[in-house]
């Protein structure tokens, strides 16, 4: 079955202990994306990737890290994770820009005491 | 003003009419514009994209482009209860070409 996978789906974390979110296709798309989800705000961008090897900030990278060692693999990371970071998280790919149709993964719910 | 506008809603509109969703933008640059739906608690799927001005039609849904106006419409004929959902409007612009993203209309359909 074609998809996005991503875990962990809920993850409870305290403030300054490092996380990473994984996501993995199996569609063998050249985009990735990683967005978060806030009331009232909408899907905002974190980071994207265009290729192996190659990521672009987003609207709101602040605080993420991520790399593409694979085309299938995209890991956000949360060095050191801060409340305002409680959040929603989508990871999405596509088969080519971001302006083709991005299939998503079904999200990762984070609180960060 | 935010970069792409959408009522918050809720719409609530009774099975069998019409429903009627807008959305402005404001990068004059945008060519394509995408059409999201999100049922609460899962993730978003896409319904349609339009790149022309005028009308596009696909099954019961209508996308509806004015450039000149800088506003998207999404019109959905003979509403059914699965159409309860939230509803992201997002052009393809900005300094990056990625996808701008509304806060999105949650529309009820009353049975």
């Amino acid at each position: 079955e074609a998809q996005v996978t991503q875990n962990p789906r809920y993850l409870i974390t305290v403030t300054g202990k490092k996380l990473t979110v994984t996501c993995s296709q199996n569609m063998n798309h050249e985009y990735m994306s990683w967005y978060r989800q806030d009331p009232g705000l909408g899907l905002r961008q974190i980071y994207y990737s265009m290729n192996v090897e190659v990521t672009d900030k987003g609207d709101v990278p602040e605080g993420y890290k991520v790399s593409r060692k694979e085309k299938r693999n995209f890991p956000l990371i949360l060095e050191s994770p801060s409340p305002n970071q409680t959040s929603l998280y989508f990871c999405a790919s596509s088969l080519g820009a971001s302006g083709e149709t991005q299939y998503f993964g079904p999200g990762t719910r984070l609180l960060v005491l | 003003q935010k970069e792409v506008e959408q009522n918050s809603g809720p719409l609530s509109v009774p099975e069998g009419a019409i429903a009627s969703l807008n959305c402005t933008y404001s990068d004059r640059g945008s060519q394509s514009f995408f059409w999201y739906r999100q049922y609460s608690g899962k993730s978003p799927e896409l319904i349609m994209f339009i790149y022309s001005n005028g009308d596009k039609e696909d099954g019961r849904f209508t996308a509806q482009l004015n450039k000149a106006s800088q506003y998207v419409s999404l019109l959905i004929r003979d509403s059914q209860p699965s159409d309860s959902a939230t509803y992201l409007c997002a052009p393809l612009g900005g300094s990056n070409y990625q996808l701008i993203w509304g806060a999105g209309t949650k529309l009820i359909i009353k049975p």
